[in-house]
């Protein structure tokens, strides 16, 4: 079946240091990949997404490139926020069969200190 | 932001009872989908519907856990039967198309 791996369980950065987030997929066709992000006590926030090889996600300053070659969408941000802090998510959306159902990693809890 | 309504909030329920949470899917949005998150951030998604007919639905959801999204009214979703291992996060979400899909705050269940 389809899976989402991000390598990253958690990542503590200061205000204004360069953010990665690794996201892997394996899936059949050609899935729709997501970024959300969940604050504390609130359900996830769609941050982008991307449909096709090369195709750029962007939002709020953080950005993600669809390569089909690594099967990788890698969340970049250049400068973090003590707001940013939160859990991030890698998801894909595969709609072979009308499903639609969101297939999620295991997200990465960021930590922004000032 | 997201326009999904989810009530209640929060539900506390003993072994064996019935629990009940609604949504409220943003204007416009003829796809509903319900996700559990566990206590580990781990989704797991429930059944989703096009209008008022399901879509697909897990395994699980067709034994003790009905859902339904009547026309003008609330969709929900009901365990008829709650045990410890369903205390976690439901979540609602809705879409114009199915891909993009806006989550509202979740229902925490907590199953004593």
């Amino acid at each position: 079946g389809d899976s989402v791996t991000q390598t990253e369980g958690q990542v503590a950065l200061s205000e204004e240091d360069f953010l990665t987030i690794h996201c892997n997929y394996s899936a059949s066709g050609y899935p729709t990949l997501f970024w959300y992000v969940q604050y504390p006590g609130e359900g996830p926030q769609l941050l982008f997404r991307a449909s096709r090889d090369k195709e750029k996600g962007s939002s709020r300053g953080f950005e993600a490139t669809y390569d089909k070659g690594t099967t990788s969408f890698h969340l970049r941000k250049a400068s973090v926020q003590e707001s940013d802090s939160a859990v991030y998510y890698c998801a894909l959306l595969n709609s072979g069969g009308s499903n639609y159902k969101l297939t999620f990693g295991k997200g990465t809890l960021l930590t922004v200190t000032p | 932001n997201s326009k999904v309504i989810q009530t209640p909030r929060y539900l506390v329920k003993g072994q064996g009872q019935k629990a009940k949470m609604r949504c409220i899917p943003e204007k416009g949005h003829p796809v509903v989908f319900w996700y559990q998150q566990n206590k580990n951030n781990e989704f797991k998604f429930l059944i989703n519907f096009q209008n008022q007919e399901v879509l697909q639905q897990i395994d699980m959801t067709e034994k003790r856990f009905s859902a339904e999204c009547p026309s003008n009214s609330p969709c929900s979703l009901e365990i008829q039967s709650s045990e410890a291992g369903d205390s976690a996060l439901y979540l609602c979400a809705s879409s114009r198309d199915g891909y993009e899909q806006y989550f509202g705050p979740g229902t925490r269940l907590t199953v004593l």
